[in-house]
């Protein structure tokens, strides 16, 4: 079974303080691990996708990586606006091709 | 662009209310998703429309019921919901149902 979990829940980080969002998987066909962020009250934006262990793939502040079992998304001297909830979600073989875990929520306070 | 439109941003309804979220997308996506998100808890897949035929209904009660008009919308139905069904219902599409999906805004949904 497809299973996906985030850690930590929730992350205070001090503005410049850099820290990593750990999101463990086991998955039979991985078709992508994808990285959403998503303000409260609004839909998930879309980050990053990673199809192999070793990717990585950078955007400003922050950085995803890919293992066999694992994804980060590291972020690197965050800024207030970095606050959010960070999804990641598996991309499976079926026709819904996002499974979605928890979440982290980050807060960084200035 | 990456736009998915959804109306209204926000409703309250009453249980014996009918109403309908809708959809819209021109980014030539052909699958089509509706989700319902509760707070602090991710979002959760209600349906999915691929090449405008429903493939996946997730066990959603009758009282949603989904519509495909054409490529670029996506209405859901709602009938006689109950307050447990008020939540944030988020649509998303995809280039097919194996590409990114890309969200809209959400409807936040009160049912009073």
């Amino acid at each position: 079974e497809d299973q996906v979990t985030q850690s930590p829940e929730a992350l205070r980080l001090q503005e410049g303080e850099s820290s990593s969002l750990n999101c463990s998987y086991t998955v039979s066909g991985l078709r992508g691990l994808f990285w959403y962020r998503q303000d409260p009250g609004k839909g998930p934006e879309f980050l990053f996708t990673l199809y192999s262990a070793g990717e990585e793939k950078e955007k400003e502040r922050l950085k995803a990586t890919l293992t066999k079992k694992e994804s980060f998304l590291h972020i690197t001297a965050p800024k207030p606006e970095d606050s959010a909830t960070y999804l990641c979600a598996l991309g499976g073989t079926g026709a819904n091709n996002l499974f979605f875990g928890t979440g982290t929520r980050l807060t960084v306070i200035p | 662009d990456t736009e998915v439109t959804q109306t209204p941003k926000h409703l309250v309804m009453g249980m014996t209310n009918k109403k309908s979220l809708k959809c819209e997308q021109h980014m030539g996506h052909r699958a089509m998703y509706w989700y319902k998100q509760k707070a602090k808890k991710p979002p959760e897949l209600m349906f999915v429309y691929s090449y405008e035929k429903l493939s996946i209904n997730e066990s959603v009660p009758s009282r949603f019921s989904p519509e495909c008009p054409n490529s670029s919308l996506l209405n859901l139905h709602l009938h006689a919901l109950q307050p447990e069904d008020s939540a944030l219902y988020l649509c998303a599409s995809s280039q097919d149902t194996k590409n990114i999906q890309y969200f809209g805004a959400g409807t936040r949904l009160s049912v009073l």
